[in-house]
């Protein structure tokens, strides 16, 4: 079956404590994003990679980091997690062919205490 | 920066009834307006799209109507069921880009029996 899959689907911490969010797809896709969902904000891009070794900034990546060292895992991982980044994480991937649909994971609750 | 905008916020429809959400988008350069569909505790899953070549686009009871001209675009669900009772996320994006999507702020429609 064809999917994204992200672990750990809830989480909670404490201010500080690193934490890696890992985020696995399984159709190959070249393109990969995260993005964070709060309430009257949609959903907004913290990260993206076009492939592997290849990342860039979307608009909201303060106090994020990502790396792409396989073409299938996209971990996000908050370096020193602060209240502000209690949100619900999604990850998606999508080709790099015509078809723009992006196929999203199962989401990530976060809470930073 | 708000690139996309969303209205309502919140919706609710009478079964049978037909629901309509707006998005209007600012950057004249977007070619390509999804709408994604999220219902609770899942990732947002692609509902429709269109292309700024066509003003129209029905998939069964689901139609976008696009205006290009205003910069807006719409999603209308006509005879509205329970079952149809989820987040709705209006998105843009540009061909090609690898940037991904950028989406509207969401409504939650609710649809009563």
């Amino acid at each position: 079956e064809a999917q994204v899959t992200q672990n750990p689907r809830y989480l909670i911490t404490v201010t500080g404590k690193k934490l890696t969010v890992t985020c696995s797809q399984n159709m190959n896709h070249e393109y990969m994003s995260w993005y964070r969902q709060d309430p009257g904000l949609g959903l907004r891009q913290i990260y993206y990679s076009m492939n592997v070794e290849v990342t860039d900034k979307g608009d909201v990546p303060e106090g994020y980091k990502v790396s792409r060292k396989e073409k299938r895992n996209f971990p996000l991982i908050l370096e020193s997690p602060s209240p502000n980044q209690t949100s619900l994480y999604f990850c998606a991937s999508r080709s790099a062919g015509p078809s723009y649909e992006q196929y999203f994971g199962p989401g990530t609750r976060l809470t930073v205490t | 920066q708000q690139q996309v905008k969303q209205s309502p916020q919140s919706l609710i429809v009478q079964k049978g009834g037909i629901s309509i959400i707006n998005c209007a988008y600012e950057n004249t350069a977007f070619d390509y307006f999804p709408w994604y569909q999220q219902f609770p505790g899942k990732g947002p899953a692609l509902l429709i799209a269109i292309r700024p070549d066509v003003s129209e686009k029905k998939e069964g009871r689901f139609t976008i109507s696009f205006n290009k001209s205003a910069k807006q675009f719409s999603l209308h669900i006509m005879d509205s069921q329970p079952g149809d009772s989820a987040t709705y996320f209006c998105a843009a994006s540009f061909s090609g880009s690898a940037r991904q999507l950028t989406f509207g702020s969401g409504t939650q429609l609710t649809v009563l029996p």
